[in-house]
């Protein structure tokens, strides 16, 4: 499974859009961006997952660029208890494991 | 809740003795996870099971460790001759390769400590 990159930590202010990124460069043509969020003393969530068109569910929106390099997590209005480690994954639909990484840490700031 | 259930919730032991986690996934979910935590870190995978079949296993799960999903249902994952560096939390995850959705659903986790 192809490894990503994603900045160790971000901040952003209450009720603002959070925007998360993730670069993906040797992402295969099979394989789907996962997004998992992991609040702290928790197992970490299924936020959302796309291959190649941008997503969006009652917890967030996916933005997949066309050349699939790179995908953008966005929480439209961030509260207080988005706070959390996000992880960015890829990994082919039956694929094997989820490979996390060391993820963002995202603080919403009152 | 139909969620993945794990147990204990913490298990405190001392070096040497043996413990024992529970996994019960998702109802009908055909894969089932073991990942474990350490501080600071993302969880790392330890081994995977579709059905009853153990189908990969990780260099982290040391001969120490075993797992075992019997019936293709639940799973326990023990570990022998505990040493401190296996203070961790231990989760898992299950899921389903035979829907179009194959996201995978963790439990809260089982937090081991090793004293």
């Amino acid at each position: 499974d192809a490894k990503t990159t994603q900045p160790p930590s971000m901040d952003c202010a209450e009720g603002r859009a959070a925007n998360l990124p993730c670069n993906h460069s040797t992402i295969s043509g099979n394989e789907y961006v996962y997004w998992y969020r992991q609040i702290h003393s928790q197992g970490p969530q299924y936020i959302i997952h796309g291959l190649k068109n941008n997503e969006t569910n009652e917890m967030a929106s996916l933005i997949i660029t066309e050349d699939r390099k790179s995908s953008t997590l966005i929480l439209p209005h961030a509260t207080l208890r988005d706070t959390a480690v996000y992880y960015c994954i890829v990994r082919a639909r039956t694929g094997n494991q989820f490979y996390f990484g060391t993820g963002t840490s995202l603080t919403v700031i009152p | 809740d139909t969620g993945v259930s794990q147990d204990p919730r913490h298990k405190i032991t001392k070096r040497g003795q043996n413990v024992t986690f529970r996994c019960d996934p998702i109802s009908e979910h055909n894969r089932l996870y073991w990942y474990r935590q350490t501080l600071g870190q993302g969880p790392e995978f330890l081994t995977y099971f579709q059905n009853e079949a153990q189908l990969e296993k990780s260099r982290l799960l040391s001969d120490r460790f075993s797992a075992e999903r019997p019936k293709g249902s639940f799973s326990t994952l023990e570990i022998q001759r505990t040493e401190q560096g296996d203070s961790a939390m231990y989760l898992c995850a299950s899921s389903s390769e035979e829907r179009v959705n194959t996201e995978a659903f963790f439990g809260q986790g089982t937090r081991l400590t090793v004293v």
